[in-house]
């Protein structure tokens, strides 16, 4: 596997149930992301982890919860969803998460999410 | 925060036309990417240009941060050129989260 990997591509569940999002990278980063991209508006950043510590909570309501075991992966934990929050769920990761270094962005292919 | 806007929102072409499309932003940033999403959702890194021009292929990119604006420039485009293109910033001071414009879908037909 090469570059950033997220399970399961799709995801439909019920607002009741708890669910996970997986992401992996395999290019050696020190930073990862998850974002949010709904229908007709921009991509919003979520949460961002640097060196499995979380660095930014972008004002995401607690439903949502992330976690960062390693820096290769970062999770998405789900419970209580509304249909609201579907969409697609897209994770990237960075060299580093510093306003002095280089910090392109490589994004995975998403997990879209709907919930019913 | 910044603003990011792109324009045209929507563009259509004929295979082999060229097309340029514009980000503008509101404060300065320091850096900006220019990324190709597919119609499957994949977000592809096209230029990582906080200031400039890049060149690859047929694309290429010139980012002139004083006057707060990049370009991404398509020619002889070509059906897999579809899609939604989208610049973000990162902004300057104490973060540098990524802000996404609204994107530009483009439609080029055979």
């Amino acid at each position: 596997e090469t570059g950033v990997t997220q399970t399961p591509r799709h995801l439909v569940m019920g607002m009741t149930n708890k669910k996970s999002l997986k992401c992996e990278q395999h290019l050696g980063h020190n930073a990862m992301y998850w974002y949010k991209q709904s229908a007709k508006k921009p991509l919003e950043l979520m949460f961002v982890y640097s060196l499995e510590e979380r660095v930014e909570n972008n004002s995401v309501p607690s439903r949502f919860s992330p976690e960062c075991p390693n820096s290769s992966h970062l999770f998405l934990h789900l419970h209580t969803l509304q249909p609201e929050d579907s969409a697609l769920y897209l994770c990237a990761s960075s060299q580093v998460y510093s306003l002095a270094d280089y910090n392109e962005q490589f994004f995975g292919p998403g997990t879209r999410l709907t919930v019913l | 925060g910044i603003q990011v806007e792109q324009s045209p929102p929507d563009l259509i072409l004929q295979e082999g036309a060229n097309s340029t499309l514009r980000c503008n932003f509101s404060d300065s940033v320091n850096n900006l990417q220019w990324f190709h999403q597919n119609p499957w959702g994949q977000l592809i890194n096209l230029f990582y240009i906080p200031s400039g021009t890049k060149q690859n292929g047929r694309l290429s990119a010139t980012t002139v941060a004083t006057e707060r604006y990049s370009l991404l420039y398509i020619s002889s485009s070509q059906t897999t050129d579809s899609g939604v293109y989208f610049c973000a910033v990162e902004e300057g001071g104490a973060t540098n989260k990524l802000i996404f414009g609204t994107g530009t879908l483009l439609a080029v037909q055979p």
